[in-house]
């Protein structure tokens, strides 16, 4: 079976640079949770989605994060322009229902020169 | 705001001990999750507990889920190598989730 898929696996870019992250959640799961994981903060929630919908964007930093999930199979998240202090492992995560476990990707290791 | 709070932050322990990694919380969760997280991958699912007092056995480990359901333990018997790891518990607060900052466990041989 194929797992929550993210790509790419690294990338390190200068800062200002615009910044795409990808997931690809399994199949049939209806929840789309993106992460982010530092030393300091440990795993922070970003945004989780719902069939599609974004339904908590609580913990997303500021106005230059952005998430899109535009269909059950896909679903980015952006940042423009980036920082250092964006540096971290982000990960996506989907479920198939509430209180079934979310199933996490490798994660992308993003550094920001 | 911290909804969890995740104790201690790091064990170190000899194959054969048992330790205790627990979760707390002011505010009463409608579930409870536990995950082990090695390095370069995504944390895996331990064990999901939903019922106030509910225990739950995973071989040598005991979770725990406090009878108000404020808060959790994960207990490990008789702790070998491959129990090295980053545990994490993860919250659902009514729609509201949240992970535990995570404990650093370290069994040496």
């Amino acid at each position: 079976d194929a797992g929550v898929i993210q790509s790419p696996r690294h990338e390190v870019t200068e800062m200002g640079q615009e910044v795409t992250l990808r997931c690809k959640p399994i199949s049939g799961h209806n929840s789309l949770f993106w992460y982010r994981q530092t030393m300091m903060r440990g795993l922070e929630l970003l945004i989780y989605f719902n069939n599609n919908v974004p339904i908590d964007d609580s913990g997303m930093p500021e106005d230059r994060f952005s998430a899109k999930m535009p269909n059950a199979s896909f679903s980015t998240l952006k940042i423009q322009p980036s920082e250092p202090r964006d540096s971290a492992v982000y990960f996506c995560a989907s479920r198939i229902d509430s209180n079934q476990p979310q199933h996490f990707g490798d994660g992308t290791r993003l550094s920001i020169l | 705001t911290q909804l969890l709070e995740q104790s201690p932050q790091f064990l170190s322990i000899q194959e054969g001990e048992n330790l205790t990694v627990y979760c707390n919380s002011s505010s009463v969760f409608s579930s409870l999750q536990w995950y082990r997280q090695e390095p370069g991958e995504g944390p895996v699912l331990l064990v999901t507990v939903v019922t106030g007092g509910e225990v739950k056995k995973l071989k040598r480990l005991t979770f725990q889920f406090g009878d108000a359901r404020k808060d959790s333990s994960l207990h490990i018997t008789a702790a070998q190598p491959g129990d090295t790891g980053l545990y994490l518990c993860w919250a659902d607060s009514w729609g509201k989730f949240q992970f535990g900052a995570g404990t650093q466990v370290v069994v040496t041989p």
